[in-house]
């Protein structure tokens, strides 16, 4: 069973560059999941897109992020990253990666069905 | 401002039927598979409908899930008091090229 653990600073500087990795085990990163996702929400409010890396390398992020994320993945290390620049008060969040399950629509294509969850790793934004 | 428009807040007592909408437009819910998550409090989200109405491994049938045109619904049957929590829709958005969420509904058990 995939599993994935997100890790990272827990307070970055308002400008900074937010930087989170994901690391995933139980399974290979180059073999597993179609593509590999982050999602973030902010305290008492609900959860954010912000994009997802497919396996491959190609990328599709939040149009309202768009300018600010990069996101990468590193198959030797089994880990996906996240990196959102120019960050504000407004980024503060906890940030989650996410993987959709082995659900597929009729033509064979991945769902966009999150099942597989990291536990969450808080980021604050302040001076 | 979320895409999809969820009430807020929900609520039933024990074994009462409740149903959780999900208002979207014809570049999410109208063109793609709506899916369903529950969150439980300092939890990760947990999938619980996929493709509209289908349910993983070990989501109970008292759970289902329906679309219709750029609305879905899921409804809790036999309501528990261990069914209090976060619940949100989320779809493809064809216009943005995003996946799109609800801004999620309270449920409360009485």
């Amino acid at each position: 069973q995939v599993q994935l653990e997100e890790s990272g600073p827990g307070l970055v500087k308002p400008s900074e560059t937010l930087s989170l990795t994901c690391s995933v085990s139980g399974g290979s990163l180059s073999s597993g999941s179609f593509y590999w996702s982050w999602i973030r929400q902010p305290a008492g409010k609900g959860l954010e897109w912000i994009g997802r890396i497919y396996t491959i390398g190609s990328t599709n992020y939040n149009p309202s992020l768009k300018s600010r994320v990069t996101m990468s993945v590193d198959t030797s290390t089994n880990q996906f990253s996240l990196k959102l620049s120019s960050v504000t008060a407004a980024d503060t969040a906890v940030y989650y990666c996410a993987a959709p399950g082995d659900y597929y629509d009729s033509n064979g294509y991945p769902l966009d069905a999150f099942d597989i969850w990291g536990q969450g790793t808080m980021v604050t934004v302040s001076s | 401002q979320s895409v999809l428009t969820q009430p807020p807040s929900a609520s039933g007592t024990p074994g009462q039927r409740v149903t959780i909408s999900c208002s979207g437009s014809s570049s999410n819910i109208g063109s793609n598979y709506v899916y369903w998550y529950q969150q439980l409090p300092g939890t990760a989200p947990k999938l619980l409908i996929y493709k509209n109405n289908q349910r993983p491994s070990g989501v109970p049938d008292r759970l289902s899930g329906s679309r219709s045109g750029t609305s879905a619904s899921l409804a809790i049957s036999g309501l528990r008091s261990e069914d209090e929590a976060d619940y949100y829709c989320a779809a493809w958005d064809d216009s943005l090229s995003a996946m799109v969420f609800g801004g999620g509904t309270k449920l409360i058990v009485l």
